[in-house]
């Protein structure tokens, strides 16, 4: 069946650093694939999404390009923020399918 | 607009009893989805809605739970007996369609059970 694989987390980062959150797919289709950010005590929120292959999503700072030869929709920010401190989740939906298959999550926390 | 609500935000109960949650979906919004959240096992779907029709119910994990979505604007998730594995965040989200196509899912902020 469909899955979403994520990088092992937490990850820590200093204020202004580089982050990259890998996220690989696999599915029978083609699907969309989506990041969601949930922040401590709070529901999900739709971050960025891309519908097909080779489309680039973006949001407050971060990016995510949907690599179809690869499966891969890797979460990219140049210069992360201490209140960019949350749990972040891959997620694809299949065509079809009508509902989201989510990653395990990445913690992420930046230090001043 | 008002998003997805869910109730109650937080519920502690013994094992056992019978737990309701309760949750309106976004006015408009034709999908309904039943999340669950652990730390073991990460987000799980329970169920899932098409105009007030449960579509899949394969995560739903046994016949102590049910889901129903009487009309447009009001579904509950109902566990009896409740037991402490049952401990978990429980999130009920809603979609103009399915997440296909891009189009976004909106979650509620979660109803936290603890079953002591």
């Amino acid at each position: 069946g469909d899955s979403v694989t994520q990088m092992e987390g937490p990850v820590t980062l200093s204020e202004e650093a580089f982050l990259t959150i890998n996220c690989t797919y696999t599915a029978t289709g083609y699907p969309s694939l989506f990041w969601y950010v949930q922040y401590p005590g709070e529901g999900l929120q739709l971050l960025l999404k891309a519908t097909k292959a080779d489309d680039k999503g973006s949001n407050k700072g971060f990016e995510a390009t949907y690599r179809k030869e690869t499966t891969s929709f890797h979460l990219e920010k140049g210069s992360v923020q201490v209140s960019d401190s949350a749990v972040y989740f891959c997620a694809l939906s299949d065509r079809g399918a009508q509902k989201l298959v989510f990653g395990q999550g990445t913690r992420l926390t930046i230090n001043p | 607009d008002a998003g997805v609500i869910q109730s109650p935000r937080h519920e502690v109960t013994e094992m056992g009893q019978e737990v309701t949650l309760r949750c309106k979906p976004i006015s408009g919004h034709d999908y309904l989805f039943w999340y669950r959240q652990t730390m073991m096992r990460g987000l799980e779907l329970l169920i899932y809605f098409n105009n007030n029709v449960p579509i899949d119910d394969s995560g739903m994990p046994e016949d102590r739970f049910s889901a129903k979505m009487p009309n447009a604007s009001f579904s509950t998730l109902k566990i009896q007996p409740s037991e402490p594995r049952d401990s978990a965040v429980y999130f009920c989200a809603s979609s103009p369609s399915g997440g296909y196509s891009g189009n976004t899912i909106y979650f509620g902020e979660g109803s936290w059970l603890t079953v002591v």
